[in-house]
């Protein structure tokens, strides 16, 4: 089946505590992203990779790091994490991001992660 | 990138068509408009893409004008179901394959 899937599901964290979020996709997409939600602000975007060579910052991309060592996954990394990262984080991939054209991302289940 | 907005929320019944206009003033001549759905607590999942005029798929169609500073989504006769929240986007690859989701509209489906 094609999927994208992110674990854990559930995280419950303290302050400064390393934390990563993987994320995989079977469907061989170039593309992946990372978003957080919270209430009121929609989907917000944190990281994206283009490709295996090619990670740019999103809108949100402060006490974040990523890293696409492999095209299948990209994951995201909380080296200090702090409550004000406590949100709902979505992984996304799409096939590419080729000139004049948008492929539609396909989304992974979603990871809740609460930062004490 | 183009900035969208959409209306916060709206209301409707069971049957009825709804459509919810979302305006990109800024719209790129590269971008291309997307719609997606999302659940409580789940991904947002596509429902509809188009660059201009009209695109009709199996859940919905999207009417673009010809200046396209602003695109409609249309969904025929809804159900509870359909209850969620819908988000427009404008994306391009233009200096990268940057995203920008926005609010979104709440579409809250009555019996």
């Amino acid at each position: 089946e094609a999927q994208v899937t992110q674990n854990p599901r559930y995280l419950i964290t303290v302050t400064g505590k390393k934390l990563t979020v993987t994320c995989s996709q079977n469907m061989n997409h170039e593309y992946m992203s990372w978003y957080r939600q919270d209430p009121g602000l929609g989907l917000r975007q944190i990281y994206y990779s283009m490709n295996v060579e090619v990670t740019d910052k999103g809108d949100v991309p402060e006490g974040y790091k990523v890293s696409r060592k492999e095209k299948r996954n990209f994951p995201l990394i909380l080296e200090s994490p702090s409550p004000n990262q406590t949100s709902l984080y979505f992984c996304a991939s799409s096939l590419s991001g080729l000139a004049g054209s948008y492929n539609e991302q396909f989304f992974g289940p979603g990871t809740r992660l609460t930062v004490l | 990138l183009a900035k969208t907005t959409q209306p916060i929320s709206m209301d409707s019944y069971e049957g009825q068509e709804v459509n919810i206009t979302c305006s990109h003033n800024n719209i790129a001549t590269n971008d291309y408009i997307t719609w997606y759905q999302q659940f409580p607590s789940q991904g947002p999942r596509f429902i509809i893409q188009g660059y201009k005029t009209k695109v009709t798929n199996e859940v919905a169609s999207l009417f673009i004008p010809a200046d396209r500073k602003s695109s409609t989504l249309s969904l025929p006769r809804v159900s509870l179901s359909d209850t969620a929240v819908y988000y427009c986007l404008v994306a391009s690859d233009t200096g990268g394959f940057k995203t920008i989701f926005g609010a979104g509209t709440r579409l809250f489906v009555k019996a």
